[in-house]
């Protein structure tokens, strides 16, 4: 049983440009939570998709969005990049909303922003 | 708003030996839930142990287990019969109940000495 898998696992993007990052929830899970863990901080919450809708948002602008599709697959997308998004971007799977049960994540992306 | 304080940002243990990581959290909430979180270099955020505050024993998970105390909003981890591979970042987390936004602490590093 492949868990929550996320591509690429590395990135490098410039000011500027825009970035899409893929998440995979594991087997039977519905529900995709997205965070963003700057170096040496824990992981902030930016937003959950469910039901192919964002059900809610952590205190991200709106340059970061996403999406989810009817396999329960999920992308973030961040436009006009800057410095300060380069972070480790961590995908966490669960089963429905307000689930819970135990959330599981992926090993992250790291975005490095030049 | 809920914040997560962790205020070790190291700690070291000798193997064989027991070690406890402190937690302190601040909510006007009732109920909710606690978790730690280990993260190996791998990136990947990994489960162990979680805690209900409605359920007033405290979790245990094998070699891991909590001290939970709701008034002091204190929830500590104790790992006995500390091992190689228990050596990571280890996060405290919360969240509230029917809520999605998970908030991390900043961490703390455990060494495992031979």
């Amino acid at each position: 049983d492949a868990g929550v898998t996320q591509s690429p696992t590395h990135l490098i993007k410039t000011r500027g440009q825009q970035v899409t990052l893929r998440c995979s929830p594991k087997s039977g899970h519905d529900t995709v939570s997205w965070y963003q863990q700057a170096l040496g901080q824990g992981p902030q919450f930016i937003f959950q998709y469910y039901e192919e809708e964002e059900r809610q948002r952590g205190n991200f602008p709106d340059r970061f969005s996403g999406h989810q599709f009817p396999n329960y697959s999920s992308e973030l997308n961040v436009n006009a990049l800057l410095l300060g998004d380069s972070a480790l971007y961590l995908c966490a799977s669960s089963l429905e909303q307000y689930s819970t049960t135990e959330a599981f994540f992926g090993q992250g992306t790291r975005l490095t922003v030049v | 708003a809920q914040t997560v304080t962790q205020s070790q940002p190291e700690m070291s243990v000798q193997e064989a030996e027991t070690v406890t990581l402190s937690c302190t959290y601040d909510t006007s909430e009732s109920d909710y839930y606690l978790f730690w979180y280990k993260q190996p270099p791998s990136r990947q955020m990994i489960l162990v142990i979680r805690q209900e505050a409605y359920k007033q024993q405290n979790a245990t998970e094998n070699r891991f287990s909590v001290n939970f105390q709701k008034a002091a909003k204190s929830f500590s981890l104790k790992i006995s019969d500390s091992q190689l591979g228990d050596a990571a970042m280890y996060f405290c987390a919360y969240r509230r109940e029917n809520n999605n936004d998970m908030r991390f602490g900043a961490g703390t590093r455990l060494t495992v000495k031979p």
